[in-house]
């Protein structure tokens, strides 16, 4: 069972530079999440989505775009790289039902360089 | 708004030390509270969760109470190993139609080192 994959692992971009992050789920989870974590900030929610085909703003969406084409995949965009962008970027995913209840289930990460 | 309240580390220790981690919060509702576990190079894992008063979530020797009326959800563990080292994080999760919504709160993280 693989749980959340996040898809590269490493990248390394100069400023100005477009990208898309993939993340996928194989839980049959209706919740996902993006995530980035910066020393001394803690996690910070960026965009996330309750199912297929919808998504919202999270605590710092500006400068990223999402899309939740199916509902195993969640896909993070950066459409103009800026330095303060260098990031690790975490994917999560949870259930639906007693939502409130359910733990995120999260990937290993993606550590992405702007230069 | 929800908000969680770690104690700042890093917090070091000798093996086989008893651990603290304090967490408080504040919520709207009635939330599920939870501690995660984030090891070097790797995503946050849950550790354990509460979602009532006074449950006590266990799981790999650490436990936490969840205790209304101080609004704390503390981590302890009796006897620490040097593979305990890692980032602990506490969250919560409010319930729906109390105002709340389903994305967690998470508390900054506190970082455990433990020397042999």
């Amino acid at each position: 069972n693989a749980g959340v994959t996040q898809t590269p692992k490493f990248r390394v971009l100069k400023t100005g530079q477009s990208m898309t992050l993939l993340c996928a789920q194989d839980m049959n989870h209706e919740y996902m999440y993006w995530y980035r974590q910066d020393p001394g900030m803690g996690l910070r929610l960026i965009h996330y989505s309750v199912g297929e085909g919808t998504t919202a703003k999270g605590e710092v969406p500006d400068g990223y775009n999402v899309s939740r084409l199916k509902k195993q995949n969640f896909l993070l965009g950066l459409e103009s790289a800026a330095p303060s962008q260098t990031s690790v970027y975490f994917c999560a995913s949870s259930y639906l039902a007693g939502a409130a209840t359910q733990p995120q289930h999260f990937g290993d990460g993606t550590r992405l360089s702007i230069l | 708004g929800d908000s969680v309240t770690q104690m700042e580390g890093p917090v070091t220790l000798s093996e086989e030390a008893f651990l603290t981690i304090n967490c408080t919060y504040t919520a709207t509702g009635y939330p599920s509270l939870f501690w995660y576990v984030q090891y070097p190079g790797e995503g946050l894992q849950l550790l354990l969760k509460a979602t009532k008063a006074d449950d006590k979530g266990s799981n790999k020797g650490f436990e936490a109470t969840y205790r209304k009326e101080t609004t704390s959800f503390h981590l302890e563990k009796g006897s620490v190993q040097v593979s305990d080292s890692a980032v602990y994080f506490c969250a919560l999760s409010d319930r729906p139609g109390r105002g709340g919504s389903y994305i967690p709160t998470f508390g900054r993280g506190t970082s455990l080192i433990v020397h042999p």
